[in-house]
């Protein structure tokens, strides 16, 4: 079935330096991913979405300058941290949107974790 | 007011108990809607989709009232391995966001 992979699973930087996180579907086309991030103990947030060839829509609130957005290829979207503090230490998950046959279906990442310190 | 609500729990229940679950959402023009569940530490996996008429998969019941913009989850004979998170979840058709509650806590206990 389809997988969304994401890389790397877990992740250490020093605060000031910037982190990349790989979305990549394997075994379809996804025209549109999402980014999400998550607390310890609270939900997953959706940040921005990413569709392949424009430019990505922000969620109110978080920072296009901060967590950049590339979706170059119909298979891979990356989410750049850039200059990370510890508030920014999370979960960080991607899905893609794909067509399974019977209509769209969205697939999640493993899921990032990202500490910062 | 958050787009989906849940009770956190956590619910605490012995191995063979029923137990339900609600959600609410404010957005009256979501069209689809998720139950998901998530393990510790781990991304979010699809339980099943949640359709008007009701629909049962196994031990697992969900129920959508549109009206009330409601949403039930029951399981039945709880197992010690469906200990996890909860989560409801409402989409826009349009856009496909899934917008997620915050989760609710379930322990199974022997």
């Amino acid at each position: 079935g389809a997988v969304v992979s994401q890389h790397p699973s877990r992740v250490i930087c020093k605060s000031g330096t910037s982190v990349k996180i790989e979305c990549r579907s394997l075994d379809f086309q996804a025209t549109t991913m999402f980014w999400y991030r998550q607390f310890p103990k609270q939900s997953l947030m959706l940040m921005a979405t990413s569709n392949e060839g424009s430019k990505a829509t922000y969620e109110q609130g978080v920072e296009k300058d901060k967590f950049l957005i590339n979706h170059a290829s119909l298979t891979l979207s990356t989410l750049t941290v850039t200059s990370a503090h510890p508030e920014d230490s999370s979960f960080y998950i991607c899905s893609a949107r794909g067509d399974n046959g019977s209509g769209n279906t969205i697939y999640f990442g493993e899921g990032s974790w990202l500490t910062v310190v | 007011r958050k787009e989906v609500e849940q009770d956190p729990g956590p619910f605490n229940v012995p191995e063979g108990a029923t137990v339900a679950f609600n959600c609410t959402y404010s957005n009256s023009a979501s069209q689809s809607f998720f139950w998901y569940r998530q393990d510790c530490r781990k991304e979010p996996k699809l339980l099943m989709s949640v359709y008007s008429s009701g629909n049962e998969d196994g031990r697992f019941t969900a129920q959508l009232n549109r009206a009330s913009q409601y949403i039930s989850l029951l399981i039945r004979d709880s197992k010690l391995s469906d200990s996890a998170t909860y989560l409801c979840v409402v989409g826009e058709r349009s856009s496909y966001k899934l917008i997620f509650g915050s989760g609710t806590r379930l322990l199974v206990r022997p």
